[in-house]
């Protein structure tokens, strides 16, 4: 079955380290997004790829670091310099043709 | 100008009720309006989805209605049911640019 796999689904950080989640999908989607979304809140863009080796940031991408090496894949960074990582981390991708986003299932994160 | 606003950001219904939720928009280059679907630790799934060539599309229980001059559209889930609960992100995006501009999401409890 195609779809959006996220790893790992809980993942705790410890001050000052730097941890990445992983994002694969077999959708041949063009187009891979990552979004933070706190406790009752609604989706924020961190980053965004419509491209093999291309991406934008998105509105809070301060702290955040993201590669596109490959389509399938869209790896995301929290690094040390972001202050509070504390979310509910979540990829998605979409085709070129219909844009109906398709998500995964998350990663949520801790720092402890 | 690329806002998506969303309201109620909470709503409670009876089961057998009709659930209503409603988003604006200003950029009247936006034609695509999906709605998602997200329950507790998932990631939001399309639900239902309009352009604006139409005033209404249904699926099933739920329907979306769409005010092209009013600039709004609105998701109605007719018979709702203790399952439905769940939070609900309207969203909208231009046929040039594939990135979902989301509303702030409602959270929508069913009453048994």
């Amino acid at each position: 079955d195609g779809g959006i796999t996220q790893s790992p689904k809980y993942l705790f950080r410890k001050e000052g380290q730097n941890v990445t989640l992983s994002c694969e999908q077999n959708l041949n989607h063009d187009a891979m997004y990552w979004y933070r979304q706190d406790p009752g809140q609604g989706l924020r863009l961190i980053y965004y790829s419509q491209i093999v080796n291309d991406f934008q940031k998105g509105d809070i991408a301060e702290g955040y670091s993201v590669s596109r090496e490959k389509k399938e894949s869209f790896p995301l960074t929290v690094t040390s310099a972001q202050k509070n990582p504390t979310a509910f981390y979540l990829c998605a991708s979409t085709d070129r043709a219909n844009y109906g986003y398709t998500f995964g299932s998350g990663t949520r994160l801790t720092v402890v | 100008q690329q806002q998506v606003k969303q309201s109620p950001q909470s709503l409670i219904v009876q089961k057998g009720g009709i659930s209503i939720i409603n988003c604006a928009y200003e950029n009247t280059a936006f034609d695509y309006f999906p709605w998602y679907q997200q329950f507790p630790g998932k990631g939001p799934a399309l639900l239902i989805a309009i352009r604006p060539d139409v005033s209404e599309k249904k699926e099933g229980r739920f329907t979306i209605s769409f005010n092209k001059s009013a600039k709004q559209f609105s998701l109605h889930i007719m018979d709702s049911q203790p399952g439905d609960s769940a939070t609900y992100f309207c969203a909208a995006s231009r046929d040039s640019n594939y990135q979902l501009i989301w509303g702030a999401g409602t959270k929508l409890i069913i009453k048994p």
